[in-house]
């Protein structure tokens, strides 16, 4: 099976910039994928990992080690707009994605 | 911009009803998923679905629960018996093929509350 670890909460101060890590356990494993959902909508893909490093699209970085079993999404000059949930999320098969639990990120003026 | 459409938004039942949540995948999509979200928690894999078939379900996916694609457009999740515990969000998500199954669409998700 699967399973994730992040943090439950974190909070920023916008125009800052914050990490939110991620750790897994994996019976396989295709890659490691970012979705940002808003209070009462659906999850939004950010970005995905499926080899060692960093992935950059635009102030969104999100970063892999296979070896550690660790990843991590980074967010930079934070806007209050992104508020929201992170979920970091495994995908051990091709036809199956398991989520985290969700960092909620507060930024703050 | 193409995007997965669920109906209803929100769905009331009592105990022990049967219910069929509807979902429109984007148009060449080939792969569908159901996702359930318990209010405050994470987002649950129930099944996915290609060629007309489940290719995996979790251990949430009981016999309770079947899907269907009864046509070229619609994607349906149907509960048989509801339990108080099958109070979620419903999330339908697509993905156009295999190389990219880890960018999955979701639907705004259909709220189920049952009493």
């Amino acid at each position: 099976g699967q399973s994730l670890e992040q943090p439950s909460e974190v909070t920023a101060v916008e125009g800052a910039i914050v990490q939110i890590n991620c750790t897994y356990q994996t019976s396989g494993f295709y890659g490691l994928s970012w979705y940002q959902q808003h209070d009462g909508g659906a999850p939004t893909f950010l970005s995905y990992n499926a080899l060692d490093g960093l992935e950059e699209t635009g102030r969104f970085s999100s970063f892999l080690s296979r070896s550690d079993s660790y990843g991590y999404l980074l967010l930079q000059e934070l806007q209050m707009k992104d508020s929201a949930s992170y979920f970091c999320a495994v995908s051990g098969s091709y036809q199956k994605v398991t989520f985290g639990i969700g960092t909620k990120l507060q930024v703050i003026p | 911009e193409p995007e997965v459409t669920q109906t209803p938004s929100h769905q009331v039942t009592q105990m022990g009803q049967e219910v069929i949540l509807r979902c429109v995948p984007i148009s060449n999509h080939l792969y569908f998923y159901w996702y359930r979200q318990i209010l405050g928690q994470k987002v649950e894999f129930l099944v996915s679905f290609y060629n007309n078939e489940i290719s995996e379900k979790s251990e949430i996916f009981d016999d309770q629960f079947s899907v269907e694609r009864p046509d070229g457009s619609n994607f349906t999740l149907k509960i048989r018996s509801t339990k108080l515990e099958d109070s979620a969000m419903y999330f339908c998500a697509s993905n156009k093929d295999g190389f990219d199954f880890y960018e999955q669409y979701f639907g705004p998700g259909t709220r189920l509350t049952v009493t």
